[in-house]
């Protein structure tokens, strides 16, 4: 069964500092890949995606990600973190085969910016 | 403009009182899913639907119930919800497998 484990449950970082996010995945094959952020009282909103191709993905806001398939992991990161990046992050996991399609969340990093 | 509805924000019911939560998406998407999220747990799958009457289990479907008969609509609904369904459910929808998924806005459910 796929999972994915975000081993960070709080992060605090100060404005302007860099930023990783850490994201572990377990899935046999090829996995799509996502991070998404939901900021308080929000909905979530898709940062970036991994499906195939350059393993370094360009996301919005500045964001970016890397899959790196021997470690399992699709770490997210900024170079420059702004007040308002504060928000909850979620890393997910969808099948890439088979006839069904499930998508399987982390439990979330919760970042707070320190001006 | 693109977007998840849900219906209602905001529910406070009884144990035992049948609820029906409605999600309804503009987008022409095949793939809808719905999710509850709890503190310290995440986001966990209740259902999904690759189609129109397609549906499946997701991680966490006990008490709950789900139908698919447009493309547009999804509704979840609790046939005796319990106090431990309380709960943020968010609905969402994406074009197929693989592509990414679009939230709705959330919808705060509380039993009592």
């Amino acid at each position: 069964a796929q999972s994915v484990t975000q081993p960070d449950i709080h992060i605090t970082v100060s404005e302007g500092a860099s930023l990783e996010l850490r994201c572990n995945y377990s899935y046999g094959a090829t996995p799509y890949l996502f991070w998404y952020v939901q900021s308080p009282g929000q909905g979530l909103q898709l940062l970036l995606k991994y499906f195939s191709g350059d393993t370094l993905v360009q996301g919005i806001k500045g964001f970016e990600a890397e899959f790196k398939r021997s470690q399992s992991s699709f770490n997210l990161r900024k170079p420059s973190v702004h007040w308002s990046d504060a928000a909850e992050y979620f890393c997910a996991v969808g099948r890439s085969g088979g006839s069904n399609y499930k998508l399987t969340f982390g439990k979330g990093t919760l970042l707070t910016v320190n001006p | 403009e693109a977007q998840v509805t849900q219906n209602p924000r905001y529910l406070i019911t009884v144990t035992g009182k049948k609820l029906t939560v409605t999600c309804s998406q503009n987008m022409n998407h095949e793939y809808m899913s719905w999710y509850r999220q709890d503190p310290g747990l995440g986001l966990r799958q209740i259902y999904y639907s690759m189609n129109v009457e397609v549906t499946d289990k997701g991680d966490v479907p006990e008490g709950y119930k789900v139908s698919r008969k447009e493309k547009r609509n999804f509704p979840l609904i609790l046939e005796s919800p319990s106090p431990n369904q309380t709960s943020l459910y968010f609905c969402a929808s994406s074009r197929n497998r693989g592509y990414e998924q679009y939230f709705g806005p959330g919808t705060r459910l509380t039993v009592t």
